[in-house]
């Protein structure tokens, strides 16, 4: 089974700060990696797919880079309703997995 | 609007059995494969199982093979989630998500309460 290993576990930033958040999979996923954004108490919400493709509504300040094995979703200018979890999934190997979650809040 | 609507959750016995359903609107249902995914309380997610558009392809996380079972009315605009011999692992929210492409999950539903305690 895939593995994936996202990073850090939670960040503290200010507004207008660029962000990084990391996912490492423990075989090579292609371009099949995906990001969630999930705020309390609702579901998750695509934000970006098939490593770099901006899901429908989403605002341009996030973007998704990577390859084979390592990925990164960049929010370039933080802003206050960015406060959430967020994920990184695969969907390689006929199966899901999702990365461990990235707690994002403001400094 | 693409919509999807988890229901049947609820409080059951370890060892007893649960069926979830997700009604969908708004998109052509039998166009589409579907999730099932969930996620324990204060923890991550972990996809649950998968059926494609017409239920020719099924599959599962080793962690309910041979316990859940994932299947779909096409007529009716609804997945469905069997859940036999529960165990308190099992305790979780469960979200039924639209597949687009090859295996995006572009939509989800708010997702269905399932507690599995005596």
């Amino acid at each position: 089974d895939i593995q994936m290993t996202q990073s850090p576990s939670f960040l503290s930033a200010s507004v207008g700060d660029r962000v990084t958040i990391n996912c490492k999979a423990s075989q090579n996923i292609n371009k099949y990696l995906d990001w969630y954004q999930q705020k309390l108490g609702e579901a998750p919400k695509l934000l970006i797919y098939n490593t770099n493709s901006l899901h429908t509504g989403i605002p341009s300040r996030f973007s998704g880079s990577g390859s084979g094995t390592d990925f990164t979703l960049t929010i370039s200018s933080l802003q206050p309703e960015d406060v959430a979890t967020y994920f990184c999934l695969q969907h390689n190997s006929g199966s899901w997995t999702f990365g461990g979650g990235t707690k994002l809040e403001l400094k | 609007e693409v919509q999807l609507v988890e229901s049947g959750g609820g409080l059951v016995q370890p060892g007893r059995s649960l069926k979830l359903s997700c009604v969908a609107s708004g998109f052509t249902f039998s166009n589409y494969g579907m999730n099932w995914i969930r996620q324990a309380p204060g923890k991550g997610l972990e996809w649950v199982a998968y059926i494609s558009s017409g239920s020719s392809y099924i599959y599962y996380a080793e962690t309910v093979k041979g316990r859940f079972t994932i299947s779909r009315d096409n007529a009716k605009n609804t997945l469905y989630l069997q859940m036999t011999s529960l165990r308190s692992e099992d305790t979780a929210l469960y979200y039924c998500a639209r597949i687009r492409g090859i295996g995006v999950m572009d939509a989800w539903g708010q997702g269905a309460s399932v507690t599995v305690s005596s």
